[in-house]
């Protein structure tokens, strides 16, 4: 069944950029229809919704994150990725990665039709600190 | 982007009913019908458990149920057991702005 896995550096240092990338198996990332989405959660507190992307490469960014946040989408490695700038101690959290619902695409611009995660990832724990 | 609001904490003895409320407004709970819910043990990911205001997905045992008037979506976990202790989050569309906001979060305990 399908699965995800996220993978990156569990430290990283303050102003640096946080790498992580979600590996989608038993399944495939280009042949279906879905939004696949980052949401973190920091030690001891609440999910924060980052990111999603579609396979077609649309995205849609938390506002309050979309200043330092990219997230792509390599179809050839069934992998979609996150990127976050000049991180601070605040971005330290639980990472996780998750397949979101259906999409399509029409004149030329992508859209979600579903706005739930169904699947998720383990999680990883990145840390934010020198 | 403000995140819902749920009361920190719910309780209830085995076989009881608890309803969680998700306090949000016009834009977001309010205006569509995108309201979803997540139960998350600690250590581990959250599980979908409602989407779409009171869909469940295969699996997820129909002691769970969920529902929306005006701004505030409610959980509602009949018949309690043990397994149910747990935080639960809801969350929802936000409009073509803010896209998706998650609730503050609910800790049910099983007393």
């Amino acid at each position: 069944q399908l699965q995800l896995q996220e993978s990156g550096p569990g430290l990283v240092k303050p102003s640096e950029t946080l790498s992580l990338t979600c590996t989608v198996s038993g399944g495939s990332i280009s042949s279906s229809s879905y939004y696949w989405g980052w949401i973190r959660q920091p030690p001891g507190k609440g999910l924060e919704w980052i990111g999603s992307i579609y396979y077609s490469g649309s995205t849609y960014y938390n506002p309050s994150l979309k200043s330092r946040v990219t997230i792509s989408v390599d179809t050839s490695k069934n992998q979609f990725s996150l990127k976050l700038s000049s991180v601070t101690a605040a971005d330290t959290a639980v990472y996780y990665c998750a397949r979101q619902g259906l999409g399509y695409c029409s004149g030329g611009s992508c859209y979600s039709t579903s706005w739930y995660f169904d699947l998720w990832g383990r999680g990883t724990l990145v840390t934010v600190s020198s | 982007q403000s995140a819902l609001t749920q009361p920190p904490s719910a309780s209830g003895s085995p076989g009881q009913s608890v309803t969680i409320s998700c306090t949000g407004t016009s834009s977001d709970v309010g205006g569509y019908n995108y309201v979803s819910w997540y139960q998350q043990h600690p250590g581990k990911a959250p599980k979908l458990m409602i989407y779409e205001v009171s869909k469940r997905p295969s699996g997820v045992p129909d002691r769970f149920s969920g529902s929306k008037s005006g701004n505030t979506a409610s959980l509602t976990v009949s018949g309690l057991q043990a397994e149910d202790e747990a935080d639960y989050y809801c969350s929802s569309y936000a409009g073509s702005n803010n896209f998706y906001v998650f609730g503050t979060g609910t800790k049910v305990t099983v007393l």
